[in-house]
């Protein structure tokens, strides 16, 4: 079954910090995944996505996302965290071999506070 | 930038009511989304549209929901009957074309409460 896990409810870093947002995944075939950020009363706004190509894809706002086959995971990362960033991040993933479907299968969410 | 808009941003309505979800896409793409979020839990796929149909719903969609693009600009969810838990929050989401890869981009969301 398809699956992601996004093992942290809550990360907390100082501002200037590198930050890193844990995803893992589970799909029959190859992933398509992406990363969306929610502020609050605001709705999901696309970050980033891995499709194909180079394992390390860059992103809105300075984040980037490693894609890492063997480990089935896709982390969302930024080497200096701002204030700004804080905010719910969540992790989506889509079988390609899932027929003509696009529906995005969804992480829990990982609450990211920035500490100034 | 062009943008996902839904309305209203916050429905209450009584338990048994209909209630219609409302949510203009982006205007040259041509699939379409309903997801919900009841509150601490995922975000769960409803719905998809694409030519004027349905092409995937989950076991969520049962026959109390139905989604309909009855003008060419407007996306609507409509809850027949309205129970408890249907209380979430609403995402109407559009995206581009026919690639696997495109990208959705979703509107603020409604919230409904269901009293």
């Amino acid at each position: 079954a398809q699956s992601v896990a996004q093992p942290e409810d809550q990360v907390n870093v100082a501002e200037g910090n590198p930050l890193t947002v844990k995803c893992t995944y589970s799909v029959s075939g190859n992933p398509y995944l992406f990363w969306y950020v929610q502020y609050p009363n605001r709705g999901l706004q696309f970050l980033l996505k891995y499709i194909t190509g180079d394992n390390l894809v860059k992103g809105s706002y300075g984040f980037e996302a490693e894609f890492n086959k063997s480990q089935t995971s896709f982390h969302l990362k930024k080497p200096s965290a701002l204030v700004s960033d804080s905010a719910l991040y969540f992790c989506a993933v889509r079988d390609i071999l899932a027929g003509n479907n696009r529906k995005l299968i969804w992480g829990l969410g990982t609450s990211l506070a920035v500490n100034p | 930038e062009p943008e996902v808009t839904q309305t209203p941003s916050h429905q209450v309505t009584q338990m048994g009511q209909e209630v219609i979800l409302r949510c203009v896409p982006i205007s040259n793409h041509l699939y379409f989304y309903w997801y919900r979020q009841i509150l601490g839990q995922k975000v769960e796929f409803l719905v998809s549209f694409y030519n004027n149909e349905i092409s995937e719903k989950s076991e969520i969609f049962d026959d109390q929901f139905s989604v309909e693009r009855p003008d060419g600009s407007n996306f609507t969810l409509k809850i027949r009957s309205t129970k408890l838990e249907d209380s979430a929050m609403y995402f109407c989401a559009s995206s581009e074309g026919f690639l696997m890869g495109s990208e959705a981009f979703f509107g603020q969301g409604t919230r409904l409460t269901v009293v």
